[in-house]
C-alpha cells in the first residue's frame, strides 16, 4: 500500500536561513507527488506538484522540491525563509483508484517554526 | 480565482445526532472527495466521488457515512449518528482532470461532538 513519511515532525530555523523539509514515498508505479501548506485555523493550499519530466520543480512562495526516484523522496527547500512560512507541511502522494479519480495519502505533516 | 467552499465552518452537535457538511466544489470541477483531519493528526481519505456514485471509500467511511451530490454545485457529507470519535476537521476537495489531479481543498468544517 501506498505511504508517505515525513520524519521531521517540528523544525525551527532562523528568518532568512534556508530550510528542507523531508518526504519520502511509498507506491508501486510513478507516483504524482505534492506538497500543500496549512497555516492555523486554514485548508490546504498547494505550493507545487511532479507529474513527470523535470525533477526539480517551482512552487509559489519560492518553494521548490526535486523528486529523486532511486531514494524515494520528494523533499521541499526555501533558500531564504520569511516569518510568514511558520505553517504545517503535508507530503502527499496521489494513488489511483479503481474507479474514478485519485484519493491522496498525506504524510503526518511538518509543523515549521520561524525565529525572528 | 475560483475556491471551494465549505459550510458552515463550524458545527457542534450532540453525539448520536446527524449532521450534513456542505460543499461548492469548483464549478467545472468533476471529481469530488472529502478527507478528514482529527487534531493534531494526518489527513486521512474518506471517500470520493465521480459521475453521481462513490468511486473509492476508506476503512473510515462506514456506514454512518453518506455522500451526495444533490444538484449541479453543492457536495455534501451526511454523519447519520455522530460519535465522539468523528470530531475533526473535514475538508472537502474537487479536482477537474483525473490525469493531472490537481486537487483544490476547501477551508474545511470543524465538527464537535458533545
Amino acid at each position: 500500500a501506498q505511504s508517505v513519511t515525513q520524519p521531521d515532525i517540528h523544525i525551527t530555523v532562523s528568518e532568512g536561513a534556508s530550510l528542507e523539509l523531508r518526504c519520502n514515498y511509498s507506491y508501486g508505479a510513478t507516483p504524482y507527488l505534492f506538497w500543500y501548506v496549512q497555516s492555523p485555523g486554514q485548508g490546504l493550499q498547494l505550493l507545487l506538484k511532479y507529474f513527470s519530466g523535470d525533477t526539480l520543480v517551482q512552487g509559489i512562495k519560492g518553494f521548490e522540491a526535486e523528486f529523486k526516484r532511486s531514494q524515494s523522496s520528494f523533499n521541499l527547500r526555501k533558500p531564504s525563509v520569511h516569518w510568514s512560512d511558520a505553517a504545517e507541511y503535508f507530503c502527499a502522494v496521489a494513488t489511483g483508484g479503481t474507479g474514478g479519480g485519485n484519493k491522496l495519502t498525506f504524510g503526518t505533516g511538518t509543523q515549521l517554526k520561524v525565529e525572528l | 480565482e475560483p475556491e471551494v467552499t465549505q459550510t458552515p465552518s463550524h458545527q457542534v452537535t450532540q453525539m448520536g445526532q446527524e449532521v450534513i457538511l456542505r460543499c461548492v466544489p469548483i464549478s467545472n470541477h468533476l471529481y469530488f472527495y472529502w478527507y478528514r483531519q482529527i487534531l493534531g493528526q494526518k489527513v486521512e481519505f474518506l471517500v470520493s466521488f465521480y459521475n453521481n456514485e462513490i468511486s473509492e471509500k476508506s476503512e473510515i467511511f462506514d456506514d454512518q457515512f453518506s455522500v451526495e451530490r444533490p444538484d449541479g454545485s453543492n457536495f455534501t457529507l451526511k454523519i447519520r449518528s455522530t460519535k465522539l470519535e468523528d470530531s475533526a476537521m473535514y475538508f472537502c476537495a474537487s479536482h477537474m482532470d483525473k490525469a493531472k489531479n490537481i486537487q483544490y481543498f476547501g477551508a474545511g468544517t470543524r465538527l464537535s461532538v458533545l
